[in-house]
């Protein structure tokens, strides 16, 4: 099956820093979704890609459906202490098919 | 608009033995998903639901694992008998297009 690559596994950053991190795929996809996940409870959304090209922000996080399809990237600026969690990328090859998660970032945000 | 909603959120158990988890979608989406997250990783896709119809059961281990969804709302899912690889947490989804919306999951110790 499809497998996502996602990178950095971890990152400890200072606050007011800004953060990159990016998902690759062996596969092409029709959508990309960015999630975030705090302990002890499940994933939520923060942004939804469906268009090669397309950049989409949802107050400081930017993300981008890359141009080969197979890859995006989630940026956020100006990071705060309430940023700290696990961020998944998420692809989907065609609109109803299976959602593929990466492996997550752990982000760590030092006050 | 309410979320999606679990129950329970968290259960202990020895291997062989049963357990259920319920699941409750936000009102009006179609689709239906159970996911298992082990410790560390994103969601693994078990079961997608399409109202009650199985739409993609493939990554279920079909042997132990059963999840039904009656009515075309709530789901259940069940694991008989457990082992103590199945720990890990339980995550329901819906989704009326392509966004995907979780609950909060249920944690799963089998000791």
């Amino acid at each position: 099956g499809q497998q996502l690559n996602q990178s950095p596994q971890s990152m400890f950053i200072q606050e007011g820093e800004d953060v990159s991190m990016n998902c690759t795929s062996s596969s092409i996809f029709n959508t990309w979704l960015w999630y975030k996940q705090d302990p002890g409870e499940g994933p939520v959304l923060l942004i939804a890609l469906y268009k090669a090209g397309e950049l989409t922000s949802n107050g400081r996080l930017t993300a981008q459906f890359g141009i080969t399809r197979k890859d995006s990237f989630l940026n956020i600026s100006a990071s705060i202490p309430s940023d700290v969690g696990i961020y998944f990328c998420a692809g989907q090859e065609t609109s109803g098919s299976r959602l593929t998660f990466g492996e997550g970032t752990q982000l760590t945000v030092n006050p | 608009e309410a979320g999606v909603a679990q129950s329970p959120r968290y259960k202990i158990i020895e291997k062989r033995q049963s357990v259920a988890f319920w699941c409750n979608p936000i009102s009006g989406h179609a689709t239906l998903y159970w996911y298992q997250q082990i410790l560390g990783q994103g969601p693994k896709l078990l079961i997608q639901f399409q109202n009650n119809g199985v739409v993609d059961d493939s990554q279920l281990p079909k042997d132990r694992f059963s999840a039904e969804r009656l009515k075309g709302v709530d789901s259940t899912l069940k694991i008989q008998p457990a082992k103590l690889e199945d720990s890990a947490v339980y995550l329901c989804a819906s989704s009326f297009w392509y966004e995907q919306y979780f609950g909060p999951g249920t944690r799963l110790t089998v000791t």
